[in-house]
């Protein structure tokens, strides 16, 4: 069973960098599938960061593209999420999960992390 | 962006009846395939959401038969036959045929 673990820093401080990743376990990356960064701030509905194919094609939200960079380590098995210069509105639980086609069908979620951004 | 428009945003339901979530999107997410690109996922309290229906009208794996989903286009629905206390939680739409993928706002069904 294919299985998706985040990772990363729980508090960052602001106008610093949010840097996760996410391990997938049960199954390789390196599979015609687009892994996408969700997040969710408390008591607020989801949000799509963006999207990476292993071969490194991503897609990103116009409104955090600026700041959004997504990676993949296929030798890790493992996709990363990088957003720069955070403001206490980054402050959310952050999801990684496996699209099964295209950009839709999120078929497996991981648990979720929550980053605080605060000094 | 596509926008999704779900209706109601709260949902009360008495335990053994039927219930009906809608879900608008402000541009078709019917692709050339046939598919329509149209996903519902649930969110329990405390969990991560989990998927219900994908492409519309497909039930995801291990998911109870009293879960449908319906619509094409623009317009879809999601139905359960016969609410139970463990569908407590939040329903999101989700269109990912036109990038950014995009969530409705969610509706929150509770037990009366």
């Amino acid at each position: 069973q294919l299985q998706l673990q985040e990772s990363g820093p729980g508090l960052v401080k602001p106008s610093e960098t949010l840097s996760l990743t996410c391990t997938v376990s049960g199954g390789s990356i390196s599979t015609d599938n687009y892994w996408g960064w969700i997040r969710q701030p408390a008591g607020k509905g989801l949000e799509w960061i963006g999207g990476i194919h292993y071969t490194g094609t991503t897609y990103y939200n116009p409104s955090l593209r600026s700041r959004v960079t997504i990676s993949v380590d296929t030798s890790k098995n493992q996709f990363s999420l990088k957003l720069t210069s955070v403001t206490a509105a980054d402050t959310a639980v952050y999801y990684c999960g496996k699209h099964e086609m295209w950009l839709v069908s999120l078929h497996f979620w991981g648990q979720g992390t929550q980053v605080t951004v605060s000094s | 962006d596509v926008v999704m428009t779900q209706f109601p945003l709260s949902l009360p339901v008495t335990p053994g009846e039927p219930a009906s979530i809608s879900c608008r999107s402000s541009q078709s997410v019917l692709h050339t395939n046939g598919y329509n690109y149209l996903d519902w996922y649930l969110q329990k309290p405390g969990q991560s959401p989990q998927l219900l229906i994908y492409l519309g009208s497909n039930r995801a794996s291990g998911v109870p038969d009293r879960f449908s989903g319906g619509g094409s286009g623009t317009e879809f629905t999601l139905k359960i036959s016969r609410v139970e206390a463990e569908d407590v939680g939040v329903y999101y739409c989700m269109q990912g045929l036109h990038s950014p993928t995009t969530f409705g706002q969610g509706t929150r069904l509770e037990i009366e």
